[in-house]
């Protein structure tokens, strides 16, 4: 059973625009929510997170939404550019444990 | 730092052989992950070891999979005996220097095919 759901499983955007990717989640223990970017033959990296006790958190082009009574959290990126082609993976944290969702598939035209 | 180190970066083996994937992870981490990753399920967590005990297991599909960890800078992942839909990319990943659990370091995965 799929902890955490994510879609689209792929997009693309022109560079420029705004891509956005959602996730969903059920379980009410989750008290961490970050986000990983993975470029193709690497290993995901940690790109920004939240606290369930925020609705938004900012870094540069990043930005989450969380909506705590949704148990919904999307991430935006702003301005989007070639080199933020990548897979994109939402993750929930519950005690020292991280869910991963299916990840998203960005493709930036330029 | 050298980040976690995952060997081999691939390996390629005949159904019903044995497998072994092995990690280092960061020094000080004292938490380890083995995730596997594939297009269908995306990144599953197998196993998760805290202080070298394996915490919880309830991810691994089957008993053919085994991991261990001796000591705080090794772990394995073993595959006996493997099968063709065993194939996907192996990820270790460890957290935890100074009492922070919040950031997962990956290794580069192992890509694993089973013919």
């Amino acid at each position: 059973q799929q902890q955490v759901k994510q879609s689209p499983q792929s997009l693309i955007v022109q560079k420029g625009g705004i891509s956005i990717i959602n996730c969903a989640y059920e379980n009410t223990a989750f008290d961490y929510f970050p986000w990983y970017q993975q470029f193709p033959g690497k290993g995901p990296a940690l790109l920004i997170a939240i606290r369930p006790d925020v609705s938004e958190k900012k870094e540069g082009r990043f930005t989450i939404s969380f909506n705590k009574s949704a148990k919904q959290f999307s991430l935006h990126i702003m301005d989007s550019q070639p080199g933020d082609s990548a897979t994109y993976f939402c993750a929930a944290r519950t005690g020292n444990q991280f869910y991963f969702g299916t990840g998203t598939s960005l493709t930036v035209i330029p | 730092d050298a980040g976690v180190i995952q060997s081999p970066r691939h390996e390629v083996t005949e159904m019903g052989q044995e497998v072994t994937l092995r990690c280092k992870p960061i020094s000080g981490h004292n938490s380890l992950f083995w995730y596997r990753q594939t297009m269908m399920r995306g990144l599953e967590l197998l196993i998760y070891f805290n202080n070298n005990v394996p915490i919880d297991d309830s991810g691994m599909p089957e008993d053919r999979f085994s991991a261990k960890m001796p000591n705080a800078s090794f772990s394995t992942l073993k595959i006996q005996p493997s099968e063709p839909r065993d194939s996907a990319v192996y990820f270790c990943a460890s957290a935890g220097r100074g009492g922070s659990n919040e950031k997962l370091f990956f290794g580069s995965g192992t890509q694993l095919s089973v013919l």
